[in-house]
């Protein structure tokens, strides 16, 4: 059971490339999510899903893109990255009936 | 106006005392829950508590407890006998859900050390 996985683990990207952030979890859960987390400061909610087909948007959307085509997968795309996203990106998860989110390790990304 | 407020950015504890954190919150939803996360200088998230705006007990889960007082919008976390473990980063967070649209909002954290 290795719970939510993140790759890659570290990346550098020139402006205005793009990248997919990966995110997998292996314990059927419906809800998934994606944060940001600044130096210095808390998590910041981009995108969440509460099911395969279903995402939403949270508190900071702009320059991302999210889709869920399955239980286990939620990718974050990153188009035309920009130095305001150098940031640790965070997937998280939970099941349906409790709010308790298990954490992947993060992947620390810095747009140069 | 901030959602959670933690006015502790950082606090020094001697070990195998008690600590408490503080966390105030702002919401109109009837409906809440408050989270207590702890992050170790090695970066991962690690849930530790969480209190649901109904529940009229206040949340355990071993040395943690979260101290709620809904009057008064504070969700302090109380850590009991203190390790050398402990030193990390707190976040406080909280969720609403309106309508299906589910908002979660952290806190900017409290560094906790824990002195020997």
């Amino acid at each position: 059971n290795a719970g939510v996985t993140q790759t890659p683990k570290f990346r550098i990207l020139k402006i205005g490339q793009s990248m997919t952030l990966q995110c997998t979890q292996d314990m059927n859960h419906n809800y998934m999510y994606w944060y940001r987390q600044d130096p210095g400061m808390g998590l910041k909610l981009i995108y969440y899903s509460v099911g395969a087909g279903i995402t939403d948007k949270g508190e900071v959307p702009n320059g991302y893109n999210v889709s869920r085509s399955t239980t286990e997968d939620f990718p974050l795309r990153l188009e035309l990255a920009a130095p305001s996203q150098t940031s640790v990106y965070f997937c998280a998860s939970r099941r349906q009936a409790t709010y308790e989110q298990y954490f992947g390790p993060g992947t620390r990304l810095t747009v140069t | 106006a901030q959602k959670i407020t933690q006015t502790q950015p950082g606090m020094f504890v001697q070990e195998k005392e008690a600590v408490t954190l503080d966390c105030t919150y702002d919401t109109s939803d009837q409906s809440y829950g408050l989270f207590w996360y702890k992050q170790p200088s090695s970066g991962e998230m690690i849930f530790l508590i969480y209190q649901g705006s109904y529940d009229e007990q206040n949340a355990t889960e071993g040395r943690y407890s979260l101290n709620f007082q809904k009057a008064r919008k504070s969700a302090n976390l109380v850590i009991s006998a203190s390790q050398l473990g402990d030193s990390a980063m707190y976040f406080c967070a909280m969720r609403e859900a309106n309508f299906g649209n589910e908002k979660l909002t952290f806190g900017t954290g409290t560094r906790l050390t824990i002195i020997p």
